[in-house]
């Protein structure tokens, strides 16, 4: 049981390009969230799928977007990539909403250049 | 919105206590707790419901203060392996969830 899946784990962007965070879980779920964490500012939430085919800004959500591929699969695009978006990025599943504790992947520590 | 934890940083000796506290300006639905380890996911801890009892899970407890939109990880004896960043996680009745900046406890032998 594979839990949450990230990919890739560590990525090096030039300022401008983009990319794709893929992440896939295996348990189920149906709600899958995208956190960037920061050194002292905790985990903030980019954004957040509560089912399939929903998916709704969080906290953070400028210069991201989202895609609910499937039930399993929830991927995270940066379409021109920021110094400022430089971070550790966590995606993170749930049986459904905030009443159930949250499952993360291992992160992907993305660095723009 | 983001809850408030305390303290920041705690060093602690084998088989210490520590408490750590989050508190929030809204009022909650529920609360939860993780543990994470340097370059690691966090951890999923325990949640508290309104209405809910105090829980536990071997040494870690936490209590809801529902009233005071307080709560408390309580960590007795602690062990070497508890060592990590703990971060509370607050649910407002359905507004977003928000993450605490987080709590590091280092134990020392």
């Amino acid at each position: 049981n594979a839990g949450v899946t990230q990919t890739p784990k560590f990525q090096v962007l030039k300022t401008g390009q983009s990319m794709t965070l893929q992440c896939a879980q295996d348990m189920n779920h149906n709600s899958m969230y995208w956190y960037r964490q920061d050194p002292g500012m905790g985990l903030r939430l980019i954004y957040y799928s509560a089912s399939e085919g929903t998916t709704d800004k969080g906290e953070v959500p400028n210069g991201y977007n989202v895609s609910r591929l499937n039930k399993r699969e929830f991927s995270l695009r940066l379409e021109s990539a920021a110094p400022s978006q430089t971070s550790v990025y966590f995606c993170a599943s749930t049986p459904q909403s905030q009443n159930y504790g949250y499952t993360f992947g291992s992160g992907t520590r993305l660095t723009v250049v | 919105q983001q809850p408030v934890q305390s303290p920041q940083a705690v060093i602690l000796r084998e088989g210490e206590d520590a408490v750590i506290n989050c508190s929030s300006s809204k009022a909650l639905y529920s609360v939860h707790w993780y543990r994470q380890k340097h370059g690691e996911a966090p951890i999923f801890l325990m949640i508290l419901l309104k209405g809910g009892e105090q829980k536990g899970h071997d040494k870690i407890s936490a209590s809801f203060n529902e009233k005071k939109q307080q709560s408390s990880l309580y960590l007795t004896a602690s062990q070497l392996s508890y060592s990590g960043t703990y971060f509370c996680g607050t649910d407002n009745f359905g507004n977003q969830f928000y993450f605490g900046t987080g709590t590091s406890l280092t134990v020392i032998p």
